[in-house]
């Protein structure tokens, strides 16, 4: 079956630390994105990739960073400079990285971070 | 900049019933896109329905369908013969000249009342 996968679903993290947020898409799509959720509010966009090795900051970058070093993966790490990293995070591909109109982006089940 | 707003937090709808969900967007994109999607307790947003700023027709997918009202700039979702497995959160989000950037409204939770 094609489609989205992030891991984990859940995770703790300590004050200060690093964390890395999985995501792999198998649907060929080229492009990718992360959005961040606070409880009872949208999604906002942190990064987004329309090809490999290259990606560019959406609205709430600071404090995040991101690869794209295959087309299938687009890891987000939550960096120690991130000042309020608890969230709800959903991470979406879409086949034509936003060149046309039409262009639906796809998300996966999300992964949701506490700060201790 | 886009903005979407979506003004009824929250609503209860009657199964079987039909529901609106309002959205109204700021744009000053001459093309752009609108899209709604759903999201359950599980977290997932799930695309429902899609109406492009040039379509001359109403998007209608399954049970929903979209009430487009372009001079208005509001995007409304119909839902028709709702069923207990509708309750869930709905948002509306516009794209476009920027088409890689979603912007979404603020939702509306929707309980289905048996």
């Amino acid at each position: 079956d094609g489609g989205i996968t992030q891991s984990p679903k859940y995770l703790f993290r300590k004050e200060g630390q690093n964390v890395t947020l999985s995501c792999e898409q198998n649907l060929n799509h080229d492009a990718m994105y992360w959005y961040r959720q606070d409880p009872g509010q949208g999604l906002r966009l942190i990064y987004y990739s329309q090809i490999v090795n290259d990606f560019q900051k959406g609205d709430i970058a600071e404090g995040y960073s991101v690869s794209r070093e295959k087309k299938e993966s687009f890891p987000l790490t939550v960096t120690s400079a991130q000042k309020n990293p608890t969230a709800f995070y959903l991470c979406a591909s879409s086949i034509l990285g936003g060149k046309a109109l039409t262009d639906t982006q796809y998300f996966g089940p999300g992964t949701r971070l506490t700060v201790l | 900049a886009q903005k979407i707003t979506q003004t009824q937090p929250g609503m209860f709808v009657q199964e079987k019933e039909a529901v609106t969900l309002d959205c109204t967007y700021d744009t000053s994109d001459p093309s752009y896109g609108l899209f709604w999607y759903k999201q359950p307790s599980s977290g997932e947003m799930i695309f429902l329905i899609y109406q492009g700023s040039y379509d001359q027709q109403n998007a209608t997918e399954g049970r929903y369908s979209l009430n487009f009202q372009k001079a208005r700039k509001s995007a409304n979702l119909v839902i028709s013969a709702s069923q207990l497995g509708d309750s869930a959160m709905y948002f509306c989000a516009i794209t476009g000249a920027a088409g890689n950037k979603l912007t979404f409204g603020g939702g509306t939770r929707v309980l289905v009342k048996p």
